[in-house]
């Protein structure tokens, strides 16, 4: 599986854009790139997932490099409850499997 | 509310005990995937079952075992437990068996091994 890289933490403000980066160098040709996040005490959530192209959802944006040899997952307007571990993830198109291999993520702590 | 839901809540129990974990995947979802998420080692993919069926497998001790039933629930058993199984212990369900579809997580069971 191909590794993702994220830094370990991150700050924002609330009601401000926040962009999280994540390297994927190694991305093969059919790797989805996948965001889950880990509330405080809850099990992970799905957030948002893409291919090649910049993708939207209600809950936020995901911006994919040219390359794809990066992606940054972006919430246009921090809440409180946004603070929670994000984890980027590579799912492999040709896999025969739906697992997830999750990494370190990015602990995005909210400041009021 | 994903609509996985995962009894009990919280075990504790001693070492070299069993004990089974329970999983109801949300309605109409096939695939059933199991996680550990410990303070040293991160969340973890333990093993996946399809429509009854083990689809792969990945870190999961041979003291572990696990199944899906025709009802779709599965089961997560832990034998001869240690000090080290402590952990939370996540369901997650989906549609398909692959890449399609997003897992849906359940709210884990809180094992401690004394």
């Amino acid at each position: 599986d191909a590794k993702t890289t994220q830094p370990n933490s991150m700050e924002s403000n609330e009601e401000e854009p926040v962009h999280l980066p994540c390297n994927h160098s190694t991305i093969s040709g059919t790797d989805y790139i996948h965001w889950y996040r880990q509330l405080p005490s809850q099990g992970p959530e799905y957030v948002i997932h893409g291919l090649t192209s910049n993708v939207n959802n209600r809950m936020a944006s995901l911006a994919i490099a040219e390359d794809r040899k990066s992606s940054t997952l972006i919430l246009h307007r921090a809440t409180l409850r946004d603070a929670a571990v994000y984890y980027c993830i590579l799912r492999g198109g040709s896999s025969n499997t739906g697992k997830l291999i999750f990494g370190q993520g990015t602990t995005l702590q909210v400041k009021p | 509310d994903s609509g996985v839901t995962q009894t009990p809540k919280h075990l504790i129990t001693a070492t070299g005990q069993r004990v089974t974990l329970r999983c109801s995947p949300r309605s109409g979802d096939l695939s059933v995937y199991w996680y550990q998420q410990s303070l040293d080692q991160g969340l973890q993919f333990l093993i996946q079952y399809y429509n009854g069926e083990e689809r792969a497998k990945g870190n999961i001790l041979e003291r572990f075992s696990a199944q899906q039933f025709p009802d779709l629930h599965s089961e997560l058993n832990l034998s001869s437990l240690e000090l080290g199984d402590s952990a939370l212990y996540f369901c997650a369900s989906s549609v398909f068996w692959g890449l399609g579809g997003e897992q849906f997580f359940g709210p884990g069971t809180r094992l401690t091994v004394l």
